[in-house]
């Protein structure tokens, strides 16, 4: 089973700035990594799939980089409602693994 | 409008079992891989199964296989998963997903969820 550790668990930052999330994957994974962003009481939505594409109506300040093992999302300048959970999924072996999540909370 | 809606969660005591159903509507049903993702009280996001769009592919989680079986019905445009031996560590919100692929790649869009609570 491939394993995906995400960093940092938490990271606090106020609207406007710039978030960066990581995900490391226990081995390469290529490009098959997507990540999904969950707000509390919400299911999860797609926003990245194979590692650099963004998914149908993900604004534009949302984009994900990264092939192999290290993959980053990053949210060039925080709104309001990007303020949530993020998971990374890879789908490079079965069985399809998420990471434990990156929460992006207000400072 | 692609809709999700699960059904057949509820309270089971341990070793028991529970069917869940999730009917899709809005899209090409058989052209997508199906799967089912199970989130605990508080917790992360765990894929529990999935199935390509002709049956021909089908994978499970560690913790489930062996317990759950994963069908579908393109005829009926539904998606099946059938859980015994049900322990507490699989108490969650268990929500349908739809494949953005015929074959089990990411989650484009999700159902609300069905709760199983696996308790004596």
């Amino acid at each position: 089973e491939i394993v995906l550790t995400q960093s940092p668990a938490t990271l606090s930052l106020s609207p406007g700035e710039r978030a960066t999330l990581s995900c490391r994957a226990s081995q390469s994974v290529s490009s098959y990594l997507a990540w999904y962003q969950q707000k509390p009481g919400q299911t999860p939505r797609l926003l990245i799939y194979d590692a650099s594409n963004r998914a149908t109506g993900i604004p534009a300040r949302f984009s994900g980089s990264g092939s192999g093992t290290d993959f980053t999302l990053t949210i060039s300048s925080l709104e309001p409602e990007d303020f949530a959970v993020y998971y990374c999924q890879q789908r490079s072996n079965w069985p399809l693994t998420f990471g434990p999540g990156t929460k992006v909370d207000i400072k | 409008e692609v809709q999700l809606v699960e059904s057949g969660g509820g309270l089971v005591q341990p070793g028991r079992s529970l069917r869940l159903s999730c009917a899709g509507s809005g899209f090409t049903f058989d052209d997508d891989a199906m799967h089912w993702v199970r989130q605990a009280p508080g917790k992360g996001l765990e894929w529990v199964s999935g199935i390509s769009w002709n049956s021909d592919g089908i994978g499970y989680a560690d913790s489930v296989k062996g317990r759950f079986t994963i069908s579908r019905d393109n005829a009926k445009n539904s998606l099946y998963l059938q859980m015994n031996s049900l322990r507490a560590e699989d108490t969650a919100l268990y929500y349908c997903a739809k494949d953005n692929s015929g074959w089990p790649n990411y989650f484009d869009y999700w159902g609300q969820g069905t709760l199983v609570t696996v308790s004596s």
